[in-house]
């Protein structure tokens, strides 16, 4: 069945490192992907999207390219912000005659001053 | 726009009650809405699909009589959670697809989260 792995956490960094969280995913046909985050105390919020292989998704500063070769979609920021400090979850939902949103276990961020 | 709106935020109940959680989309429709449970430092799991006039389609493994879903109108779902037990403790969340598909078919849409209830059963 379809399924997300991403890198364990927690991943911590200093502010303004570069941020790297790695997402793959094994699904038949074309999945779209996504990556959502949670800040504390708060229920999950889209961050970006991308729908068809090579497409980059883009937000805050956050990028992930939709790479069909490597079945991932890889989440990146060159300068984090302590305000970056969250969980962020990989996901993929692909027409399965309604659809389903299937996540990643989730890679927790703490950035420090 | 797009809020979902989750109640309550956290209950304890003792083992055997039963547990209501409700879930509304407060500015947008929702046929379909979405129930999933979150362990700790785990993902996501689906536990079903909530869908507007007809009954909900639950994932294998989930027991339908245990989880009872009512979605009554176009803007409110419920998760009953019948004689609870400790092993039912656990973080439950209800979301619904962007109202700006029309098609909720259409996997290119992302979902619209509530902010989560955490269970305890004592």
């Amino acid at each position: 069945g379809d399924s997300v792995t991403q890198m364990e956490g927690p991943v911590t960094l200093s502010e303004e490192a570069f941020l790297t969280i790695n997402c793959t995913y094994t699904a038949t046909g074309y999945p779209s992907l996504f990556w959502y985050v949670q800040y504390p105390g708060e229920g999950l919020q889209l961050l970006l999207k991308a729908t068809k292989a090579d497409d980059k998704g883009s937000n805050k500063g956050f990028e992930a390219t939709y790479r069909k070769e490597t079945t991932s979609f890889h989440l990146e920021k060159g300068s984090v912000q302590v305000s970056d400090s969250a969980v962020y979850f990989c996901a993929l939902s692909r027409n399965t005659g309604g659809f389903k949103t299937i996540f990643g276990a989730g890679t927790r961020l703490f950035v420090k001053a | 726009g797009a809020v979902v709106s989750q109640h309550p935020s956290w209950v304890i109940c003792k083992s055997g009650t039963s547990v209501k959680i409700e879930c509304r989309s407060l500015d947008f429709q929702a046929t379909t809405m979405f129930w999933y449970r979150q362990f700790p430092k785990q993902s996501l799991m689906l536990m079903a699909t909530s869908n507007e006039g007809s009954k909900a389609t639950y994932e294998q493994g989930v027991e339908k009589d245990k989880f009872l879903i009512n979605h009554a109108s176009l803007t409110l779902s419920t998760l009953t959670v019948t004689s609870a037990h400790p092993e039912d403790s656990s973080f439950y969340i209800c979301s619904a697809p962007n109202p700006d598909r029309v098609n909720f078919d259409s996997y290119n849409s992302p979902l619209h989260f509530g902010n989560g209830t955490r269970l305890t059963v004592t």
